[in-house]
């Protein structure tokens, strides 16, 4: 059976730290990887969607980068974070086709201070 | 930007009563999906209906399409107090986008 891990499940940094989560699926081959953020009681923003390795779409400009340097590992980072970074972030991953649905991962909760 | 548009925002009933939800959205559709998420915890997937489908059924839940209208309404018939989470809309335009778009949720509250 397919799973989903993403960690750490909590993390505090300070403004300026350097920022790198992982998410990486098992049980499945060729996922459709996403990277969602959820500022509190609020939705969820697609900030980074890729359909294979290497290939990437980032969905909205920020201070975020996500790379995919093998077929089931998905990372989002970042150089320095701000304090609009704070929020929980979701790591999801679907299979091919046109009705597929998503699973997620536990998420991470970040608090820049 | 958010495809997806849920209300009521926050929707608190009794147990035993029935819960509609209401998600309303912007651009054509391959196919509308309604997920759950407890406090704190990642979404999990409750149901999907292709955009030639007008109502689907699964278990307490009862979900209709209305193309038309570019809206959905999730029922939760006979709610329980384990009801009680976040309930987001989320859309996939296909055409080979596979993408998916999310609202920004109801939280249903079922007090005991």
């Amino acid at each position: 059976s397919q799973t989903i891990h993403q960690w750490p499940a909590t993390l505090v940094q300070p403004v300026g730290s350097p920022l790198s989560l992982e998410c990486t699926v098992e049980g499945t081959s060729n996922p459709n990887l996403y990277w969602y953020r959820q500022a509190a009681g609020r939705g969820l923003q697609l900030l980074f969607y890729s359909i294979g390795i290497d290939q990437i779409s980032s969905e909205v400009p920020q201070n975020l980068s996500a790379s995919r340097p093998q077929d089931r590992q998905f990372i989002l980072s970042s150089k320095k974070l701000l304090l609009s970074d704070s929020g929980f972030y979701l790591c999801a991953w679907s299979g091919r086709g046109a009705s597929v649905k998503a699973f997620f991962g536990q998420g991470t909760r970040l608090t820049v201070v | 930007s958010q495809q997806g548009e849920e209300d009521p925002q926050a929707l608190s009933i009794q147990e035993g009563e029935n819960a509609t939800m209401n998600c309303s959205y912007k651009t054509s559709i391959n196919n509308l999906q309604w997920y759950r998420q407890n406090s704190g915890r990642g979404l999990v997937h409750l149901i999907l209906i292709r955009s030639n489908e007008r109502e689907k059924h699964s278990g307490r839940l009862r979900v209709t399409l209305d193309t038309s209208k570019k809206s959905s309404s999730l029922l939760i018939t006979a709610s329980r107090a384990a009801d009680t989470a976040s309930y987001f809309c989320a859309t996939s335009k296909g055409g080979g986008s596979e993408k998916l778009v999310f609202g920004k949720g109801t939280k249903l509250t079922v007090n005991p």
